[in-house]
């Protein structure tokens, strides 16, 4: 089983609706997970993180844990043409004193005007 | 601008030469990560260098081979590379590297191996 497994999409959704990205990791202990986003060319930027089970808010943008369910998922509300781009989901593993970050492979997304 | 710089953006290069890439972070953070980023695959950790110290070899060819002088700089040495190492390379730095571990990534160098 991949550590984190995402759909790889492309995921396409008309612009001003809600998008929804969603995320499963196989590492039970895992306590710390991060959304970032990459545009097609440039580097990736962290856009949520997210440490205890429930929602948390950031603008537009919603991120939900589920631990028991080894879930994490980003919703986009009123999604913009400008948030096309790949959605990576990040988890982090720790081996002995260092935890490292394991990444999905990203769920493509495209918002059409 | 993250405030992590990696030069040069583009690199081509034979199997036969011998290049570096490098990094160079302005956010005072204390551990340097490189990462490859191939087509359809995950971002891939190479190395992790906390407080100077390689503390992660992931399984890497001996053909890359990192340095890190400081806590601001981190390099990657590239030598006899292969062509399945094109790829997207990315460097990474926090400034801690354990429960949050807040990454943030340079540009990316993208290397072309012929």
């Amino acid at each position: 089983q991949k550590e984190v497994e995402q759909n790889s999409g492309p995921l396409s959704v008309p612009e001003g609706a809600i998008a929804s990205l969603n995320c499963t990791y196989s590492d039970r202990v895992s306590q710390s997970f991060f959304w970032y986003r990459q545009y097609s060319g440039k580097s990736p930027e962290l856009i949520m993180s997210i440490y205890s089970n429930g929602d948390k808010e950031d603008g537009r943008f919603t991120a939900q844990l589920n631990k028991a369910s080894q879930y994490v998922s980003l919703l986009i509300r009123d999604s913009q043409p400008s948030d096309s781009a790949t959605y990576l989901c990040a988890v982090i593993r720790y081996g002995g004193s260092q935890g490292n970050l394991i990444f999905g492979k990203g769920t493509k997304l495209s918002v059409k005007p | 601008e993250t405030g992590v710089t990696q030069t040069p953006r583009h690199l081509v290069m034979g199997m036969t030469n011998k290049k570096s890439l490098k990094c160079e972070q302005h956010l005072g953070h204390n551990a340097m990560y490189w990462y490859k980023q191939s087509a359809k695959k995950p971002l891939e950790l190479m190395f992790v260098y906390s407080l100077e110290e390689r503390v992660e070899n992931n399984s890497v060819p001996s053909r890359f081979s990192p340095e890190c002088p400081n806590s601001s700089h981190l390099f990657l040495h590239l030598h006899t590379l292969q062509p399945e190492d094109s790829a997207l390379y990315l460097c990474a730095s926090s400034q801690d590297s354990g429960t949050e571990n807040i990454q943030y990534f340079g540009a990316g160098t993208r290397l072309s191996v012929l």
